[in-house]
């Protein structure tokens, strides 16, 4: 079956500093892959997403590129800022008329200033 | 409205009582999930909603779990003789058939508490 397997958290880190979270995934065929985000008290967004292999995601400074050869879509961040505190969730879903998300466990960062 | 809405936002529940879960999914998005976001699981999927029917009900965790959705529209999730290990919060998304890579809008959940 699908999976996702995602950098343990929690995550804290100056403003400023760069950011890295790893995501690696399994699925048969291609899958869509995408970063959600969970600010405080909130609900989930839609960070950023990738259709296909070499394809790059890009959103409010926020990176991720899709590897086929390495099954991951890392998110990235030159530079973070204490409003980037929230929880990443890393995701997938198959093509097909369901499509539901597989989500990886999710990700704590926090940003101090 | 302009987004997915979820009511109640909270629910406290005895162990034992049926609870409904109510989701009201964007206009025009034919589409709809839920999903379960607990601790011990993280985020899960339970059911998935292509107009009125169900053709994917593989997440729902044990019989006592249901859902329908009528009017291709509202969609209401029902959890009989709640256990503690029901308490989670349930997410609903909808998803317009015309969009590229199945971009699914969320509601801002129900956190149900089953005491």
């Amino acid at each position: 079956g699908n999976s996702v397997t995602q950098m343990e958290g929690p995550v804290t880190l100056s403003e400023e500093a760069f950011l890295t979270i790893n995501c690696t995934y399994t699925a048969t065929g291609y899958p869509s892959l995408f970063w959600y985000v969970q600010y405080p008290g909130e609900g989930l967004q839609l960070l950023l997403k990738a259709t296909k292999a070499d394809d790059k995601g890009s959103n409010k400074g926020f990176e991720a590129t899709y590897r086929k050869e390495t099954t991951s879509f890392h998110l990235e961040k030159g530079s973070v800022q204490v409003s980037d505190s929230a929880v990443y969730f890393c995701a997938l879903t198959k093509s097909g008329s369901a499509r539901q998300l597989t989500f990886g466990s999710g990700t704590q960062l926090t940003v101090l200033p | 409205g302009a987004g997915v809405s979820q009511s109640p936002s909270n629910k406290v529940t005895e162990k034992g009582k049926d609870v409904e879960l109510r989701c009201d999914p964007i206009s025009g998005h034919t589409a709809l999930y839920w999903y379960r976001q607990s601790l011990g699981q993280g985020l899960e999927f339970l059911i998935y909603f292509q107009g009125n029917s169900a053709p994917d009900k593989s997440g729902l965790p044990s019989d006592r779990f249901s859902a329908e959705r009528t009017g291709g529209s509202v969609s209401t999730l029902t959890i009989q003789r709640t256990q503690q290990e029901d308490s989670a919060v349930y997410l609903c998304a909808s998803r317009h058939p015309g969009l590229a890579a199945n971009e699914q809008f969320f509601g801002p959940g129900t956190r149900l508490t089953v005491l």
